[in-house]
């Protein structure tokens, strides 16, 4: 079956780069998502890169697709306190229900 | 105002209770969700709604119900709880077009002792 899968934790210091990594299975999806959850809260769409892409960049974010090694990363540029949180990657069912595969979620601190 | 919104944000109970976990929202979708978190795991799918008369089963349906009241809410139900159903739910939304961007509430901690 589906399996997205993502490193736990994720240790930086501020003001450095963070990357964000995740491997999917099904070459096959539509759309790459990353989501952000910070402490106490719901999940929010971070960024999203379609299957036709390589590179997408959005201020201080950059998604990296590789679609040969089904690999998919999230970097951030001059991390913050702030960008402290869960990172999940997801896909899409490709069967055409339009469900949803996270990943497990990476836990991002960043060090001051 | 919150698009999504969940009730209870927190709530304790003990085996065997029924309970009920609520989502409303107002974005006007017509596809709702409810997920369960567990560290470690991710969020993995209970059930799903893509309209009113629609309702499916997820990875994880088993000890669970839904109910889809309107097209803007969806209630979650445990009918008899268990400690393993302690865990960080989430009610989520998307338009069911094109992009499926997920548009999720603030989440319930259920906690069964």
């Amino acid at each position: 079956g589906e399996d997205v899968e993502q490193s736990l934790f994720l240790s930086v210091r501020e003001g450095d780069s963070s990357v964000i990594n995740c491997t999917y299975t099904d070459s096959s999806s539509t759309y790459l998502y990353w989501y952000k959850q910070e402490p106490g809260a719901g999940l929010q769409l971070l960024t999203y890169i379609f299957s036709n892409m390589d590179m997408k960049q959005d201020q201080r974010l950059t998604v990296l697709l590789n679609k040969k090694d089904k690999h998919l990363s999230l970097r951030i540029a001059d991390t913050q306190t702030g960008d402290s949180a869960i990172y999940f990657c997801a896909e899409i069912d490709p069967s055409g229900t339009y469900k949803y595969i996270f990943g497990t979620g990476t836990r991002l601190k960043v060090l001051a | 105002d919150a698009d999504v919104t969940q009730t209870p944000r927190n709530r304790i109970t003990k085996t065997g209770k029924r309970i009920m976990l609520e989502c409303s929202q107002t974005k006007g979708h017509d596809r709702m969700y409810w997920y369960r978190q567990d560290p470690g795991l991710g969020l993995r799918l209970i059930y799903y709604s893509f309209d009113v008369k629609d309702i499916n089963k997820g990875e994880i349906s088993d000890g669970y119900s839904v109910s889809r009241q309107a097209q803007a809410k969806f209630s979650l139900s445990l009918e008899s709880a268990i400690p393993n159903q302690t865990a960080l739910y989430f009610c989520a939304t998307s338009s069911g077009q094109g992009n499926e961007k997920l548009f999720f509430g603030s989440g319930t901690q259920l906690s069964v002792l």
